[in-house]
């Protein structure tokens, strides 16, 4: 079975600067798809950035970015530029590509707070 | 375009009474899906509507739980008799297809005190 894993309970970076949230993850599977969510205080948990395994190229979205090292099964966010609206919690996800078991299985989620 | 809803935001109830929570999907979209958060831990998996059918409902925790789509619009969790331990928070999920390109959709929750 797939498994993520945050080991990051919590992180604080100071507003402007960067900050990079640590996932692994476990699976057997060569293509599947890995995600990052955001839930802010507001509860309303939203899509951050995705990253299809079979492609080699990192994802970015704005100041969001993945270093994907799909040898050592590791997925982090790196926030650039940090601001006081990224805080929330983020969790790190797997999706896997079979027909079956369209589910996502979520990591326990680190909680980020910035400091302004 | 409106969101993924659930009602009701936040309820408390006894041990051993029932609840029951509602999401009301994105427009259009077949797939619905249902998250459960117990304090400290992942977000697991519940189940997996597709328009009125159960696709998978392998994370649903035992019998207690009934899950209904009636007419593939918005689906209803049941909870008889509740427990403790299932207090959490109850995300319920919305995408067009199953395509793993299609992104899940979330609602912002429904918190589950069970008393």
């Amino acid at each position: 079975a797939q498994t993520v894993t945050q080991s990051q309970p919590e992180m604080s970076v100071q507003e402007a600067e960067t900050v990079t949230l640590s996932c692994t993850y476990d699976t057997s599977e060569s293509d599947y798809y890995l995600f990052w969510y955001k839930q802010p205080p507001s509860r309303q948990m939203i899509l951050v950035i995705r990253q299809e395994a079979y492609k080699q190229q990192n994802a970015t979205e704005n100041r969001f970015s993945v270093n994907f090292q799909k040898a050592a099964k590791s997925f982090s966010l790196k926030i650039s530029d940090s601001q006081l609206g990224d805080a929330a919690m983020y969790f790190c996800a797997y999706r896997s590509p079979g027909w079956r078991d369209d589910k996502i299985i979520f990591g326990k989620g680190t909680r980020l707070h910035i400091l302004p | 375009e409106a969101g993924v809803t659930q009602f009701p935001s936040h309820s408390v109830i006894e041990k051993g009474q029932t609840v029951t929570l509602r999401c009301d999907p994105i427009s259009g979209h077949d797939n619905l899906y249902w998250y459960r958060r117990v304090m400290g831990k992942e977000i697991k998996f519940l189940l997996h509507f597709v328009k009125e059918s159960k696709q998978d409902e392998s994370g649903m925790p035992n019998n207690r739980f009934l899950a209904e789509r009636t007419g593939g619009t918005y689906s209803t969790l049941k909870v008889q008799p509740a427990e403790l331990e299932d207090s959490g928070v109850y995300f319920c999920a919305s995408s067009q297809s199953s395509r793993r390109t299609d992104t899940q959709y979330f609602g912002p929750g429904t918190r589950l005190t069970v008393l």
